[in-house]
């Protein structure tokens, strides 16, 4: 099955500063890789997600990077604000045939803090 | 946009009861249900997927008779923890993916997820 490992499992800037998250894949055949943003004891919440056939994606202050030959892709956060204090999951999946969506496999997860 | 109303929010129980978790879709219909859990500190861990009208699909590890899933119509699936001890307190969370009236798919829609204590 899918494997996804994430890191760091913590990061801590300041504010303004940028921050990075890396996550690796298993599975060529996985092409839906989607970023969580969780606060404590919430949902988990969709801030970006990348499909196999683009590189990049980019909405605001946050991009997302994909590089399938490598199987690995990041989150990129820029001007980073303490409301983005968060841990932060990455998940790769597979599309179950036309537009549907397959299982999620979800890294470890990021505590990211950001100071003022 | 898509809602998945999940209920309860919390809930403890005594050792060796049985406890039902809810999840509803609202303004869609979620032909798939994923259940995950999540410890202290930890990922999402994915324990079983559900397709309405059929039989749910575990993940190696978890046990089907432990942990009941039922996805009966295409707007509700429950989870229901039988027997529960005390290593099953955790965080239970689901996800629905489905279509509306629309036909617009909605890929993967969280529940607000229910913190389960067993005493």
């Amino acid at each position: 099955g899918e494997n996804v490992e994430q890191h760091p499992s913590t990061l801590s800037v300041q504010e303004g500063d940028s921050a990075v998250i890396k996550c690796t894949y298993s599975d060529s055949a996985s092409n839906y890789f989607p970023w969580y943003k969780q606060e404590l004891g919430k949902r988990p919440q969709l801030i970006i997600d990348i499909r196999s056939n683009v590189g990049e994606k980019k909405d605001q202050r946050i991009a997302v990077t994909l590089n399938k030959t490598a199987k690995h892709f990041s989150l990129h956060i820029t001007e980073t604000q303490p409301e983005d204090s968060a841990v932060y999951f990455c998940a790769a999946g597979r599309f179950a045939g036309g537009t549907s969506y397959g299982k999620l496999t979800f890294g470890q997860g990021t505590i990211l803090t950001v100071h003022p | 946009g898509a809602v998945v109303s999940q209920h309860p929010s919390r809930v403890i129980c005594k050792s060796g009861t049985s406890v039902k978790i809810e999840c509803r879709s609202l303004d869609f219909q979620a032909t798939t249900m994923f259940w995950y859990r999540q410890f202290p500190k930890q990922s999402l861990m994915l324990m079983a997927t559900s397709n309405e009208g059929s039989k749910a699909t575990y993940e190696q590890g978890v046990e089907k008779d432990k942990f009941l899933i039922n996805h009966a119509s295409l707007t509700l699936s429950t989870l229901t923890v039988t027997s529960a001890h005390p290593e099953d307190s955790s965080f239970y969370i689901c996800s629905a993916r489905g279509r509306d009236t629309s036909r617009f798919l909605y890929g993967y829609t969280f529940g607000s997820g229910t913190r389960l204590t067993v005493v």
